[in-house]
């Protein structure tokens, strides 16, 4: 499984938009990259997955640049429930989930 | 759907103690997912299943701990007997493929347990 790096927590104020990365050096070329958030008290809940370019949905964005090497997660204009813990997970579909530390994200009002 | 979902919510138990946590997933996932959640260690998979056949169980930190799913609409994770050191937030979560979903796993909203 490719070791991912993502900062430990970010701060934020309600309306801008946050921008995450995660660094995966050794990804491998049949690994996706999976994007999940956590709100205390509850399970994570899966965000977002790519493989190279960009990905759009209703919550996230995500940009993959052509080396794959790392990855952005974007969040628009976030508020304040989206403080959470964001987890950059890097795999084959054959792989199970392992999660590591995570980002914590603060938005302030 | 209801999602995964998981009894108890909450469980205090005595050190020694029978602990036994359970879990419904979404009607048709064709896996299942038992994670342990504990500020020192973060996330940990301990085990799960395909098809209700157990697949990897290298998490499970002791033969104290055992998991069970005995038909495609519930698992059991059962620990005998409690230490304190097992007081964490277990989840259970399950997937229609093991990464491939398009949406991911789906999480519970997990069994705090607390031994005293």
């Amino acid at each position: 499984l490719a070791k991912t790096t993502q900062p430990i927590s970010m701060d934020s104020y309600e309306g801008q938009e946050v921008n995450i990365t995660c660094s995966h050096n050794n990804i491998a070329t049949n690994d996706y990259i999976t994007w999940y958030q956590q709100f205390p008290s509850q399970g994570p809940r899966f965000i977002i997955q790519g493989y190279k370019t960009k990905v759009t949905n209703e919550v996230a964005s995500l940009f993959i640049p052509a080396d794959r090497k790392s990855s952005t997660l974007s969040l628009p204009r976030v508020s304040l429930s989206d403080t959470a813990v964001y987890y950059c997970l890097v795999g084959r579909n054959t792989d199970k989930l392992i999660f590591g530390t995570g980002t914590r994200l603060q938005v302030f009002p | 759907d209801a999602g995964v979902i998981q009894s108890p919510r909450h469980e205090v138990t005595e050190m020694g103690q029978e602990v036994t946590l359970r879990c419904k997933p979404i009607s048709g996932h064709d896996y299942l997912f038992w994670y342990r959640q504990t500020m020192m260690r973060g996330l940990e998979l301990l085990i799960y299943f395909n098809n209700n056949v157990p697949i990897d169980d290298s998490g499970m930190p002791e033969d104290r701990f055992s998991a069970k799913m005995p038909n495609a609409s519930f698992s059991t994770l059962k620990i005998q007997p409690s230490e304190p050191r097992d007081s964490a937030v277990y989840f259970c979560a399950s997937s229609f493929g093991l990464r491939d979903s398009p949406y991911g796993y789906t999480f519970g909203s997990g069994t705090r347990l607390t031994v005293v």
